[in-house]
């Protein structure tokens, strides 16, 4: 699975949006772009993921670059409840179904 | 929506004894699933992929005679943790894919202490 690379840590003021950046520069044609995010103590839990075009759903948004080298997790309004780690991982769509976790993103959220 | 348990939650054993960590998927079958292990302050490893009626496949550096997979049924999986030390000491993880969508779902995690 290609590697991602995302900012260690980031904060983000209650009630603002937040972009979590991630690239991805050497992302092949069939690796989708899943996000997930762990809260504290508990399993890691599914966000959104997309291929080549913009995605929403009810947590967030996905943005993805032109390219694809690069894509943007953006979560409209940040409550104290998303301060989690943020991961962003590839994942071929031919390839197994198993996740390789990188580092991932500590958002911290400021009342 | 879909889920997956793990239990127990927590547990402290002694230095030498076995654990047996439980993944069950509620309310879907999975004909795979995965453990992962996570140190504090660090990410997910991936140990395991368990196969439903066949043997588990396991990653590099991970002691298949020490962390025993067996996979009974298409929604249990159990992770045994043989002759534990203190250094097995971690969080455990189990998670199932959603085969329609590739989706994992995760359990809730098992944190194991060993004294």
């Amino acid at each position: 699975d290609a590697k991602t690379t995302q900012p260690n840590s980031m904060e983000s003021n209650e009630e603002e949006p937040v972009h979590l950046p991630c690239n991805h520069s050497t992302i092949s044609g069939t690796d989708y772009i899943h996000w997930y995010r762990q809260l504290p103590s508990q399993g890691p839990e599914y966000v959104i993921h997309g291929l080549t075009s913009n995605v929403n759903n009810r947590m967030a948004s996905l943005a993805i670059a032109e390219d694809r080298k690069s894509s943007t997790l953006i979560l409209h309004r940040a409550t104290l409840r998303d301060a989690a780690v943020y991961y962003c991982i590839l994942r071929d769509s031919g390839g197994a179904n198993n996740l390789f976790f990188g580092t991932g993103t500590r958002l911290t959220v400021i009342p | 929506g879909a889920v997956v348990s793990q239990h127990p939650s927590r547990v402290i054993c002694k230095s030498g004894t076995s654990v047996k960590i439980e993944c069950r998927s509620l309310d879907f079958q999975a004909t795979t699933m995965f453990w992962y292990r996570q140190f504090p302050k660090q990410s997910l490893m991936l140990m395991a992929t368990s196969n439903e009626g066949s043997k588990a496949t396991y990653e590099q550096g991970v002691e298949k005679d020490k962390f025993l997979i067996n996979h009974a049924s298409l929604t249990l999986s159990t992770l045994t943790v043989t002759s534990a030390h203190p250094e097995d000491s971690s969080f455990y993880i189990c998670s199932a894919p959603i085969s329609s969508t590739g989706e994992l779902f995760f359990g809730e995690g098992s944190r194991l202490t060993v004294l």
